[in-house]
């Protein structure tokens, strides 16, 4: 069971948006603005594509944001493109004994 | 731009220890930029924080895997290592190491797949 909850799934059009959510608690998500996200196509690693909550590293589309509320973080992909597909992880630091804390991921189809 | 290779055994007998290298590229392991990181993905099933170890040695472990967890740096070398003891079938996994910075994971290794079995 992860420490971060995810739908496990969600599904779009092309050109829609979607949003994930991820779930944490007071101890993590809540706590610290250092909820990052990953994308992962099948047999490839992950890919980070925003850190520290809402901030895009370079070369990552515009498309893809990122958000908090509470202790609950949320990714948003606009402009749905058949390449978005793929699992995305949330993942978030939990303080000096714990550290680091995935979730469990979620698959976004592209109808 | 740093590139990440990992290398070692992909099977390992039950009870054994599982010990993986790490080869960073592009960038110096000593720069103190990054925590040098290990993850590992069961197959078919999501992402787990293993540990870092810091350049100077420092390390941080998942509380969860802590007492078979040990990862070390060779500065030298421009690698870093992982030994996990006492495996299990359950140890089983695709292993990424990765570069990391205020805890996000911007660099990652391509992975390799251990698999534990008699």
């Amino acid at each position: 069971q992860s420490a971060l909850t995810q739908p496990a799934s969600v599904s779009g059009s092309p050109g829609q948006s979607i949003t994930i959510s991820c779930t944490g608690t007071s101890s993590d998500v809540g706590s610290y603005n250092l909820v990052s996200w990953y994308q992962q196509h099948p047999g490839k690693a992950p890919k980070l594509m925003i850190y520290e909550g809402s901030k895009r590293p370079s070369g990552v589309s515009n498309r893809f944001s990122g958000s908090k509320s509470g202790n609950t973080a949320s990714l948003t992909i606009s402009g749905l493109q058949a390449e978005d597909e793929a699992d995305y992880y949330c993942c978030s630091y939990a303080g000096s004994s714990t550290y680091v804390v995935f979730g469990g991921g979620t698959k976004l189809t592209v109808l | 731009q740093v590139q990440l290779q990992e290398s070692g055994p992909g099977l390992v007998k039950p009870s054994q220890t599982l010990s993986l290298t790490c080869t960073v590229s592009g960038g110096s392991i000593s720069s103190g930029d990054y925590y040098w990181s290990w993850i590992r993905q069961p197959p078919g099933k999501g992402l787990e924080w293993i540990g870092y170890i810091y350049y100077s040695g420092s390390t941080y472990y998942n509380p969860s895997l802590k007492s078979r967890v040990t990862i070390s740096v060779d500065t030298s070398k421009n690698q870093f290592s992982l030994k996990l003891s006492s495996v299990t079938a359950a140890d089983t996994a695709v292993y990424y190491c990765a570069g990391a910075r205020d805890y996000s994971f911007d660099y990652w290794g391509q992975g390799t797949l251990v698999t534990v079995s008699s």
